[in-house]
């Protein structure tokens, strides 16, 4: 019933490394994604949201959408050590439910 | 920046137990969210609240109820807790509905033995 699929499950790069990760949704309702990141013992704090096609930088962080295909995309260039961490691609419905379902997340591993 | 206070931080009770976990926020968010995330199952949302008074039901509901007292509080009580119920819990708030992130607090780890 898992609705936002995210792969892979684990990744690690070296530093300064670029670090891919991938979301489908199986809910064409969904229309709202965002990009979360949690770091050891704390909760999940939004990393960037994208609504429309095509792409979105913000520093080192560029996220991709394609509404047709329901897949969202976050790379990271220049990969540090204090990127390490859990990420979670999380989705809603256009002015809808305010429920936001989020993937089974991915933990990156950034080796200095 | 946003705060969300989760109490306790760290709870173990027994099966059969009564648990409540508290969240405030002080964002004058309209929206609540009580979350457990599991290894290999993400973040899945158990209950959550459009303002006081007001209760919705999440995706994996069974076992918990939830009351949000005031604007600022949300509860989630586990009234006969089971080992299943063993996780990481968090809260979260946000202002309005679609397009605005959610902030979440620091989390409360619950074993039940």
């Amino acid at each position: 019933q898992q609705k936002v699929q995210q792969s892979p499950e684990s990744l690690s790069v070296p530093e300064g490394g670029m670090a891919s990760f991938n979301c489908t949704s199986s809910d064409r309702n969904f229309q709202y994604f965002w990009w979360y990141r949690q770091h050891s013992g704390e909760g999940p704090k939004a990393l960037m949201s994208i609504f429309s096609d095509g792409d979105k930088k913000e520093g080192r962080f560029t996220a991709h959408l394609n509404k047709a295909s329901l897949h969202v995309s976050l790379h990271i260039r220049d990969s540090q050590p204090s990127d390490s961490a859990l990420y979670f691609c999380a989705a809603s419905e256009q002015g809808g439910s305010a429920k936001l379902i989020f993937g089974e997340g991915t933990k990156l591993t950034v080796s200095s | 920046e946003a705060a969300v206070t989760q109490s306790p931080r760290n709870k173990v009770t027994v099966t059969g137990g009564n648990v409540t976990l508290s969240c405030r926020q002080t964002n004058s968010h309209n929206y609540m969210y009580w979350y457990r995330q599991d290894t290999g199952h993400g973040l899945r949302l158990i209950h959550y609240s459009y303002g006081a008074g007001n209760l919705q039901i999440g995706d994996v509901p069974d076992g918990y109820k939830a009351t949000r007292t005031t604007q600022e509080d949300f509860f989630l009580l586990l009234e006969l807790a089971s080992p299943s119920q063993t996780s990481l819990y968090f809260c979260a708030s946000v202002g309005g509905r679609g397009a605005e992130t959610l902030y979440f607090g620091s989390g409360t780890r619950l074993t039940v033995l």
